[in-house]
C-alpha cells in the first residue's frame, strides 16, 4: 500500500520566516495531495491540496509544489505568523474513480513560530 | 467549523466495554470515511462508506464495526475495548464524486481504562 514519509518532525522559525515541509510518496498512481493543519483539542483542517496534474498551486502565504517524478510534494509557508503554530500532516490519496480516496497520512510536523 | 459533527466529545470507559461514536457529514456530502489517531501509529484510516454502502477497508480490527444510515450519518462500533483502543477517532466527509476534498469533524477522545 501507499507510505508517506514527512518531514522535518518538529520545524521552529521566527515569525516573518519562511517554513518548508516536506513529504514523499510511494505509490506512482497516487493522485491526490492534501495538507491539513491540525491545531490542539481540533481535528485535522484542510488548508491547500494539490491533483497530479499540477505542478504548483498556491494561496495567499501557502504554497504546495509535487515533483511526479521523484514522487514528493512540498509545503511552503511565508511570512509565518504566530497563529500559524500547529502540527501540519501531508497525506496521498488514489482516486479509484470508484468513490474511494482514502487518505494516507504522513506523520505530521510540529511547527512553532516564535514571536 | 468544517460542517462535521461528531458525539460525544470524549468518552471514557473501562476494558471490555462497547462503544458508539457518531457522525453526521456536511450537507451534501455522501462519503464518510473514519480515522484513528493515536501517538504511536499516527492518523490511520479504518473504514469509508458512500450513500450507505462499505467502499473501502483500512486497518480496522474485527472488533470495531461502521454503518452509514439512509440519513447519511454513519456510527463506529467498538466493543471488547483494549487499553490499546484509546485514542482520538475522526470522521471526515466529502462529495465522493470524482472529488477528494476530506473535512474533518472535532473528533472524539475515547479513553479505555
Amino acid at each position: 500500500g501507499e507510505n508517506v514519509e514527512q518531514h522535518p518532525s518538529t520545524l521552529s522559525v521566527q515569525e516573518g520566516d519562511s517554513a518548508v515541509i516536506k513529504c514523499t510518496y510511494s505509490d506512482s498512481a497516487s493522485n491526490y495531495f492534501p495538507w491539513y493543519k491540525q491545531e490542539l483539542g481540533k481535528g485535522p483542517q484542510l488548508i491547500i491540496d494539490i491533483r497530479s496534474n499540477v505542478g504548483e498551486k498556491k494561496d495567499q502565504r501557502i504554497a504546495v509544489t509535487l515533483n511526479k517524478t521523484a514522487k514528493h510534494f512540498s509545503l511552503h509557508i511565508t511570512e509565518t505568523q504566530p497563529e500559524d503554530s500547529a502540527v501540519y500532516f501531508c497525506a496521498a490519496s488514489i482516486g479509484s474513480g470508484g468513490s474511494n480516496y482514502k487518505l494516507t497520512f504522513g506523520k505530521g510536523t510540529l511547527l512553532t513560530v516564535n514571536p | 467549523d468544517s460542517g462535521v459533527t461528531q458525539t460525544p466529545k470524549h468518552l471514557i470507559t473501562a476494558t471490555g466495554q462497547r462503544v458508539t461514536l457518531r457522525c453526521s457529514p456536511r450537507s451534501g456530502d455522501l462519503s464518510v470515511y473514519w480515522y484513528q489517531q493515536s501517538l504511536d501509529q499516527g492518523l490511520q484510516f479504518l473504514i469509508q462508506y458512500y450513500n450507505g454502502e462499505e467502499r473501502a477497508k483500512g486497518n480496522i480490527l474485527e472488533r470495531f464495526s461502521a454503518q452509514q444510515f439512509p440519513d447519511l450519518h454513519s456510527e463506529l462500533n467498538l466493543s471488547s475495548l483494549e487499553l490499546g483502543d484509546s485514542a482520538l477517532y475522526f470522521c471526515a466527509s466529502g462529495t465522493g464524486r470524482n472529488h477528494n476534498e476530506q473535512f474533518f469533524g472535532p473528533g472524539t477522545r475515547l479513553t479505555v481504562l
